[in-house]
């Protein structure tokens, strides 16, 4: 199985500022088409999960452009430019390249 | 409006069944791949199934092959979750999730079902 490995567990920040989370995988997420299957879900609190970036650094849709996914090789990065109060909750990575399709464990972005 | 609504949810007994259902609505469900991912009580999600557009093709996470089985049924926009052998490990908020260019677009407000006598 793929581990996917988040870090860090837990990150304040103060509004306005950035915040950047990372996920890295034990293989490559490289699909032979060249896209890398790996997304980020943000869970607010009492909802379920919602799609914020697929294959690696596409944003769904309706999902604001302070938030960005980068990749190099099998570390990934998920950036807030200037993180707004609406931005807590816990953020996963996920694979989708093989199953088990597997989760980080999470990382709680909290409000300074 | 696009939307995943699941039902089913529940207390059941240690060994006992379970079925979920997924009501999907305002797309064209025969064309996606559908998932299962749980959640149990304050931890991070887990990745139960997934069922191909035709249902040819279905695929579990380890633990609970064997014992759950993912279905479709097109002509009703339909998904379903049915549950047996039931431990309490397996108590958690169930989610129905569409799969939509490598992301999980589309997601379910979740069933709780609760494995406990």
């Amino acid at each position: 199985d793929i581990v996917m490995t988040q870090s860090p567990v837990s990150l304040p920040v103060t509004p306005g500022e950035p915040a950047s989370i990372s996920c890295r995988s034990s293989q490559s997420l490289l699909h032979s088409n060249g896209n890398n299957y790996l997304d980020w879900y943000l869970q607010k609190p009492g909802q379920s999960p919602q799609l914020l970036i697929y294959l690696g650094s596409i944003r769904a849709s309706g999902v604001p452009d302070r938030f960005s996914g980068s990749e190099s090789g099998t570390d990934f990065t998920l950036k807030i430019s200037r993180v707004e109060a609406e931005d807590v909750g816990v953020y996963y990575c996920m694979q989708g390249l093989q199953t088990p399709i597997t989760f980080g464990q999470g990382t709680r972005l909290e409000i300074k | 409006e696009v939307q995943l609504v699941e039902s089913g949810g529940g207390l059941v007994q240690p060994g006992g069944s379970q079925r979920l259902s997924c009501a999907a609505s305002g797309f064209t469900f025969k064309s996606y791949w559908m998932n299962w991912v749980r959640q149990a009580p304050g931890k991070g999600l887990e990745w139960v199934a997934n069922i191909k557009q035709d249902g040819s093709t279905k695929q579990y996470v380890d633990s609970v092959k064997g014992r759950f089985t993912i279905s479709r049924d097109n002509a009703e926009n339909s998904l379903y979750l049915q549950m047996n052998s039931l431990s309490a490990e397996d108590t958690a908020v169930y989610y129905c999730v569409r799969l939509y260019s490598g992301g999980f677009d589309i997601w379910g407000q979740g069933a709780m079902v609760t494995v406990s006598s």
